[in-house]
């Protein structure tokens, strides 16, 4: 029973390059979630869906892109990284607005 | 430019005390609350949950008090042991037009002392 999978687990990458982040879940879950998280703060929201074809912005979107083609799929795209984006991703998905979120193992990325 | 890091509120407890983390949320329409713990170098795991229509839920060593008037949170945790030492959060489920969005606290560091 796998859960919720991000890869890749550690990622640098140089100031301006470009990468996705990718989040699966096998548990047929209709809401998907990225959040970064920085040292000594909590999960800042950074985009959201409630399934496949709709996504909307949360606390942090700029610089973020996401997209929902697939209801297991929900990956997360740097165009041009930046040092502050430097931060530990994580990926969350939930059956309903009314149930618990399980989170992935996290990514952590870092840009030099 | 890049925020400057906050300093997390820290809980330092004997092992077999009671500790008791608190969380102000902000959306007085949010109708449902989670509690994760968060141990290092891993994603957040769920505790205990509740919804707007309740005022406490217990689980096994934990329970969870909500209320609504001044929009706060408290998970307890009995017997606190050594393995309960990690950052928790609370996060509410914003209803409405935000449906689907699920933001969470600043956190708290619980450290349990042999």
């Amino acid at each position: 029973n796998a859960g919720v999978t991000q890869t890749p687990k550690f990622q640098v990458l140089k100031t301006g390059q470009s990468m996705t982040l990718q989040c699966a879940q096998d548990m047929n879950h209709e809401y998907m979630s990225w959040y970064r998280q920085d040292p000594g703060m909590g999960l800042r929201l950074i985009h959201y869906s409630v399934g496949a074809g709709i996504t909307d912005q949360g606390e942090v979107p700029n610089g973020y892109n996401v997209s929902r083609s697939t209801t297991e799929d929900f990956p997360l795209r740097l165009l041009s990284a930046a040092p502050s984006q430097t931060s530990v991703y994580f990926c969350a998905s939930r059956k309903t607005q009314g149930s618990e979120a399980f989170f992935g193992q996290g990514t952590r990325l870092t840009v030099v | 430019g890049e925020s400057v890091g906050l300093h997390l509120p820290t809980l330092s407890v004997q092992e077999g005390d009671n500790s008791i983390i608190n969380c102000a949320y902000s959306n007085s329409a949010s109708d449902y609350f989670i509690w994760y713990k968060q141990e290092s170098g891993k994603g957040p795991q769920f505790i205990i949950d509740i919804r707007s229509n309740m005022d406490k839920r217990q689980g096994q060593r934990v329970t969870v008090l909500l209320n609504k008037t001044v929009k706060h949170l408290s998970l307890q945790i009995a017997a606190t042991q050594p393995g309960d030492s990690a950052v928790y959060f609370c996060a509410e489920n914003l209803s409405g037009t935000s449906y689907g969005k699920l933001t969470f606290g600043q956190g708290t560091i619980l450290t349990v002392h042999p």
